[in-house]
């Protein structure tokens, strides 16, 4: 049962142009998330977060956009670099009872690939 | 600050042995929760501890274990290695064990069973 599923496994664009990366949740229990970039063999880089009292975040070229009643959320990045080329994974912590401390839920990543 | 580090980077180790990977989190941070990555199961979290108390645990057989120190670093150990352990470890740290903090994770530690 994957609660947290990114159904583009790549996405391709040019360098200066918009990349939407889109991330769909099952459990209502999830209340914060996270996204994360991932280079091959390394651990993965914290960008940017949302809770789920809010609509929309923003960190520079980054925001996140949650809509709760979907159970959807996509991270932007405009301008899009070529050193944004990675594997980008969204993920969700759930607040139920306390019992779910320190568990981030994955979706599969979607590898983005941004050509000069 | 100085990140999450994990040691050792890389390790081989053959089918039956065990082994324990290292992490120490980001100086002040008391959460260390633990991943493994692998190409067809993705991120799978393993286990979370907290001031020395395991808060969570995931999905994983009992041979996978782990501690937490009073210093906050943690240990993992797998013992009766099986081929299909073979994969990144990932460490994560967070300040607290609350539910929206973020969790900031180390480089890894690759494991291949043969």
């Amino acid at each position: 049962d994957q609660q947290v599923k990114q159904n583009s496994p790549s996405l391709s664009v040019q360098e200066g142009r918009i990349s939407i990366l889109n991330c769909d949740y099952t459990n209502s229990m999830f209340d914060y998330f996270l996204w994360y970039k991932k280079y091959p063999a390394e651990g993965p880089t914290f960008l940017i977060s949302i809770s789920s009292i809010k609509d929309k975040n923003e960190d520079g070229r980054f925001t996140v956009f949650l809509n709760k009643s979907a159970k959807h959320l996509s991270l932007h990045i405009v301008p899009s670099q070529p050193g944004d080329s990675a594997v980008y994974f969204c993920a969700a912590k759930a607040n139920a009872g306390g019992t779910s401390y320190g568990k981030l839920t994955f979706g599969q990543g979607t590898i983005l690939t941004v050509h000069p | 600050k100085a990140g999450v580090t994990q040691t050792p980077r890389y390790l081989i180790k053959t089918r039956g042995q065990q082994v324990t990977l290292s992490c120490s989190p980001i100086s002040g941070h008391r959460s260390v929760s633990w991943y493994q990555q692998t190409p067809g199961q993705g991120l799978q979290f393993l286990f979370e501890y907290f001031s020395e108390t395991q808060r969570n645990k995931g999905n994983f057989p009992g041979r996978f274990s782990g501690r937490q120190f009073s210093n906050s670093r943690s240990e993992m150990n797998v013992s009766t290695l099986e081929l299909g352990d073979s994969a990144l470890y990932l460490c994560a740290s967070s300040s607290l064990a609350g539910v929206q903090e973020t969790q900031y994770f180390g480089p890894g530690t690759r494991l291949l069973v043969l």
